[in-house]
């Protein structure tokens, strides 16, 4: 009930690709899905989150798609470029949690 | 403005030593958290501080584990005792109380 499934666990892309990562989540309880980028050596930073009233939220290049029958939701990163190359996190929260629960993470390659 | 702050960025210690992990969240946030990344894996849920509430300690892995939240601002993580399956990067993060969590550096935990 409390997990959260990420996948692919490494995803190598060519410059101008679309990246796509995907989550999957149990408890309909969540209601906040972020998703965090990590270079090597830093914390996690919030990338881009989206809440279940919509199905798509897009920053930039950056567009999150929930499914909320599926309860999946996924990261789509347009254009990829080599500086987007980190791992990236999915997480969710709610009911009655206030911390988050984290996928283990996939990490992006995208060659020049 | 500052970023949530951690120290040290890097502990080394001996099997048996206790260790204390230092975090100071943004100013103004009322929650604040810590997690544990074991290498190649997701955001471990530890202990979650919200105001002048009881601490939500239910991530703790062991009772060598606790920490402490003084004047609802800097934070301390004691490991008592530490053992080589203790060696991590722990990370804090603050948040204003509604979703988005910031996080800090980490601090990366080592020992031998």
């Amino acid at each position: 009930q409390q997990q959260v499934k990420q996948s692919p666990q490494s995803l190598i892309v060519q410059k101008g690709g679309i990246s796509i990562i995907n989550c999957a989540y149990e408890n309909t309880a969540f209601d906040y899905f972020p998703w965090y980028q990590q270079f090597p050596g830093k914390g996690p930073a919030l990338l881009i989150a989206i809440r279940p009233d919509v199905s798509e939220k897009k920053e930039g290049r950056f567009t999150i798609s929930f499914n909320k029958s599926a309860k999946q939701f996924s990261l789509h990163i347009m254009d990829s470029q080599p500086g987007d190359s980190a791992t990236y996190f999915c997480a969710a929260k709610g009911g009655s949690q206030g911390n988050l629960i984290f996928g283990k993470g996939t990490k992006l390659s995208v060659k020049p | 403005g500052a970023g949530v702050s951690q120290s040290p960025s890097n502990k080394v210690t001996e099997k048996g030593k206790d260790v204390e992990l230092r975090c100071d969240p943004i100013s103004g946030h009322t929650a604040l958290y810590w997690y544990r990344q074991s290498l190649g894996q997701g955001l471990e849920f530890l202990i979650y501080f919200q105001g002048n509430s009881a601490p939500d300690k239910s991530g703790l892995p062991s009772d060598r584990f606790s920490a402490e939240r003084t004047g609802g601002s800097v934070s301390t993580l004691t490991i008592q005792r530490t053992q080589q399956e203790d060696s991590a990067v722990y990370l804090c993060a603050s948040s204003s109380g509604i979703d988005e969590q910031f996080f800090g550096p980490g601090t990366r935990l080592t020992v031998l």
